[in-house]
């Protein structure tokens, strides 16, 4: 069965910063692209992240882009979201997906964890 | 990037209901589009690709059809399990983008 656990989200200041994990489980972890989307509070899910499998290509959306880095570590098989110079608006739930199939269908999501960041 | 439209944004229903949301491109995707469903603090499930596509699993009550930038998702007969949120996502090009939402209550 394939699961995406996030972890390391929580309380942070403003400016401050925070790195989120994703542990994969039940798939060739190394064999596909992952994602990060999120969902801002009362709205709806928006694209973060995405790097490809052997992690040599990483995009970002404008609003993290200089902000945010997406890595990944295939030995552990382990999805990272290291976010930095954090404000007000990143507070959202962050999901972490697998991109299956096409390197853009979100196929499998973990739960989400929840960033907040607020004085 | 592709916006996605998705209506209505909120719907009531009774177990049985036949249940239609509709999600409209800003472009032509091709086909390439999924459905999701997300219940309150759980992974969202994807219930279908390639616009008609089951996934393994999803129960037949679920389909999808395209007409040209129209997608729909159709309930056949809502089951209690149904209540959900429902959201479309497109992955025919860069950023993967979704829509709104679709809030199924019970009536």
């Amino acid at each position: 069965e394939v699961q995406l656990v996030e972890s390391g989200g929580g309380l942070v200041q403003p400016g401050g910063s925070l790195r989120l994990s994703c542990a994969g489980s039940g798939f060739t972890f190394r064999g596909y692209w992952m994602h990060w989307v999120r969902r801002d509070p009362g709205k709806g899910l928006v694209w973060v992240s995405r790097i490809n499998n052997d992690g040599t290509s990483t995009d970002y959306a404008d609003f993290v882009k200089g902000r945010f880095t997406i890595s990944r570590g295939n030995t552990e098989n382990t999805l990272y979201l290291q976010m930095t110079s954090l404000r007000t608006e990143d507070t959202a739930i962050y999901y972490c997906a697998r991109g299956g199939g096409a390197p853009n269908f979100l196929d499998y999501w973990g739960q989400g964890i929840l960033v907040t960041v607020s004085s | 990037d592709i916006q996605m439209t998705q209506s209505p944004s909120s719907l009531s229903a009774s177990v049985g209901d036949r249940v239609t949301i509709t999600c409209r491109a800003s472009q032509g995707i091709s086909g390439y589009l999924a459905w999701f469903q997300q219940k309150p603090g759980k992974a969202p499930k994807s219930l279908i690709y390639a616009a008609s596509s089951l996934q393994s699993g999803v129960p037949s009550r679920f389909s999808g059809s395209e007409s040209g930038t129209d997608f729909t998702l159709t309930i056949s007969s809502l089951q209690p399990e149904d209540f959900a949120i429902y959201f479309c996502q497109q992955y025919k090009s860069s950023p993967p983008t979704f829509g709104g939402g679709t809030k199924v209550e019970m009536k």
